[in-house]
């Protein structure tokens, strides 16, 4: 079992909808939880992270976590074509430095 | 300098051959990562330095792979007899604190190898 699974992708949503991102990770004892965005041939970028269950808003976006069924997700309010990157899901267990990054999923905002 | 910066950006080499890439953090970095991406993943975790000790080496990948930070800020990360499974992109990321502070991590812009 992967530490942390995402969905490849893509996820193709149209402009001005809401785009979901899901993430799930294997070990209970993960602390710290991050949304990196990747656009093609460039370095990862945070712009989300989240330590404690619920949600937490930044702007259009809104990061949701689930310790009990061990889950994260983002979701994009308003989605604009700039958006289409891939969205890496990266998590830090208690007590260890390591942040394992997902797969990544695929976004594209069709015009 | 303004960012992570990696050198070289590119690197061709013979199969059997060394490569040595080098990764300056961000000045006052604490923590400095290595990663390793191959094309439509995600970054494979390698090695973590906290200042000048690595403290955790558990990514690399076999004895071929080694890394060091001497004086806590550049580091290079060597490959020894590289193999064409070796071509990857590589990153650096450095990050101002440890982890429990802010974890934020900033990326380098990679050295693309490619083991012929």
């Amino acid at each position: 079992q992967k530490e942390v699974e995402q969905n490849s992708g893509p996820l193709s949503v149209p402009e001005g909808a809401i785009a979901s991102l899901n993430c799930t990770y294997s070990d209970r004892v993960s602390q710290s939880f991050f949304w990196y965005r990747q656009y093609s041939g460039k370095s990862p970028e945070l712009i989300m992270s989240i330590y404690s269950n619920g949600d937490k808003e930044d702007g259009r976006f809104t990061a949701q976590l689930n310790k009990a069924s061990q889950y994260v997700s983002l979701l994009i309010r308003d989605s604009q074509p700039s958006d289409s990157a891939t969205y890496l899901c990266a998590v830090r267990k208690q007590g260890y430095q390591k942040v394992t990054f997902g797969t990544g999923t695929k976004l594209q905002v069709i015009p | 300098g303004a960012g992570v910066s990696q050198s070289p950006r590119y690197k061709v080499t013979k199969r059997g051959q060394d490569v040595a890439l080098r990764c300056d953090p961000i000045s006052g970095h604490v923590s400095l990562y290595w990663y390793r991406q191959a094309l439509g993943q995600g970054p494979e975790f390698l090695t973590y330095f906290n200042y000048e000790a690595q403290q955790d080496k558990s990514g690399l990948p076999n004895d071929r792979f080694s890394a060091e930070r001497p004086e806590g800020s550049i580091s290079t990360l060597t490959i020894q007899r590289t193999e064409q499974r070796d071509s990857a992109m590589y990153r650096c990321a450095s990050s101002l604190q440890g982890p429990g502070q802010s974890e934020k991590l900033f990326f380098g812009s990679g050295t693309q190898l490619s083991v012929l």
